[in-house]
């Protein structure tokens, strides 16, 4: 079946540190990928996409991700975080031909002074 | 680019009475229309998506709607709330042509809680 993993519930980061988050998919064909993030309250936001071409993608915020075809991963990833990357962050991925998309349960991310 | 609307913000009900949640979209045009809900300290579920005026997939069986009477418009609706329909609604729009065809973006969203 298809799926979408986030293995991380709940991660804590200090200001300034980087930032790794992780989004394990399964699907037998190479999907689109997306991540969003969700300020609380709010609705999410598109962060960054893949769609083919370069596997490492550049997104707003400072975010980047890579997409790994041999570890069916596309984890993101920031050099250095700030208070305002408090968040709840959101893997989901995509088939080709297909309306909807399949959402990780979401990582939490705390920020720490 | 598109902007989502939906109103009300926030809502407060009894169990039992009906609900009408709307959702509208500007600046794109014949957009796939998606409802989700996220219960507190969980994931999105999806509700429903339309990718037209009148067609409507549900995704879950429960005692909510869907409706789409206009091409930028979604509604979702219930006869009777239940206290598990409490939860914040998020509604999307996706299927534009330059685009993956499932790349969406979010409204603000509902927060709506039955009592």
């Amino acid at each position: 079946a298809q799926s979408v993993t986030q293995p991380d519930i709940h991660i804590t980061v200090s200001e300034g540190a980087s930032l790794e988050l992780r989004c394990n998919y399964s699907y037998g064909a190479t999907p689109y990928l997306f991540w969003y993030v969700q300020s609380p309250g709010q609705g999410l936001q598109l962060l960054l996409k893949y769609f083919s071409g370069d596997t490492l993608v550049q997104g707003i915020k400072g975010f980047e991700a890579e997409f790994k075809r041999s570890q069916s991963s596309f984890n993101l990833r920031k050099p250095s975080v700030h208070w305002s990357d408090a968040a709840e962050y959101f893997c989901a991925v995509g088939l080709t031909n297909d309306y909807k998309l399949s959402f990780g349960a979401g990582t939490t991310v705390t920020v720490r002074a | 680019s598109q902007t989502i609307h939906q109103w009300p913000a926030t809502l407060v009900q009894p169990v039992g009475s009906p609900l009408s949640l709307e959702c509208t979209v500007e600046g794109t045009s014949n957009p796939n229309l998606y409802w989700y809900r996220q219960a507190a300290g969980r994931g999105l579920q999806l509700l429903f998506y339309s990718v037209g005026i009148g067609q409507i997939s549900s995704e879950v069986p429960q005692n909510l709607s869907a409706s789409r009477p206009q091409d930028r418009q979604f509604i979702l609706s219930s006869k009777k709330l239940l206290l598990s329909d409490s939860g914040f609604y998020l509604c999307a729009c996706g299927g534009q042509w330059d685009r993956a065809y499932n790349e969406q973006f979010f409204g603000p969203g509902t927060r709506l809680t039955v009592l």
